[in-house]
């Protein structure tokens, strides 16, 4: 199984920051990698699909990069309806895998 | 916009078998991938497995063997069997939907607890 290693898991915010978030793969990938929002008791919303393309009605604030093995997830100016666990997912092969999630915390 | 609802027992005795039921609603069910995910308390999630309307499936290998799914497209309904559990079964368990790559819809998820 491809390994998703993301980082931090955790990060304590302040509206307005500007957050990194990184996910690294065990193997080569390409490009084949989403990054999921996930709120407690709701349903993950897929935010950036194919690493850098934005979904429909998602904020321009969230944006993605990287290739091969590297991928980052920002958000410039967080916003208080940010604050939620976020995590990718590489598509690449089967089984599919996810990173362990980055949970967001109000400072 | 398609919705998902899990629905099943939360509550499964060791050895015993898990059944899950996803029902789809406000779309189609046809032509797509329909997924099975789980997260266990404190861990990422887990693709446990995919079935197409066609039946094809494809299971994660790590429970592949106690896994069995199923779809009927008439009551626009998946379903999910996974025998002999084991506590580390007990997760929360979402039901997706495939669509061009991604996971575009999600259930709100049904905590299943494995538990004598």
């Amino acid at each position: 199984d491809i390994l998703m290693t993301q980082s931090p898991s955790s990060l304590s915010v302040s509206v307005g920051d500007r957050v990194i978030i990184t996910c690294q793969a065990s193997q080569d990938i390409s490009n084949y990698l989403n990054w999921y929002q996930h709120k407690p008791g709701k349903a993950p919303k897929v935010l950036i699909y194919d690493v850098s393309n934005l979904e429909a009605g998602v904020p321009s604030r969230f944006s993605g990069s990287g290739s091969g093995t590297h991928f980052t997830l920002t958000i410039t100016s967080l916003q208080p309806e940010d604050i939620a666990t976020y995590f990718c997912e590489q598509y690449d092969t089967l089984p599919f895998t996810f990173g362990q999630g980055t949970r967001l915390e109000i400072k | 916009q398609v919705q998902l609802q899990e629905s099943g027992p939360g509550l499964v005795k060791p050895s015993e078998t898990l059944s899950l039921t996803c029902t789809v609603s406000g779309g189609s069910i046809s032509s797509f991938y329909w997924n099975w995910i789980r997260q266990s308390a404190g861990k990422g999630m887990e693709w446990i497995g995919r079935i197409h309307t066609t039946g094809n499936t494809n299971y994660n290998p790590s429970v592949e063997s106690r896994l069995t799914m199923s779809i009927d497209t008439s009551k626009k309904q998946i379903s999910l069997k996974m025998i002999s559990v084991t506590a580390a079964d007990t997760a929360v368990y979402y039901c997706a939907r495939l669509h061009a790559y991604r996971f575009d819809s999600w259930g709100h998820g049904t905590l299943v607890t494995v538990s004598a």
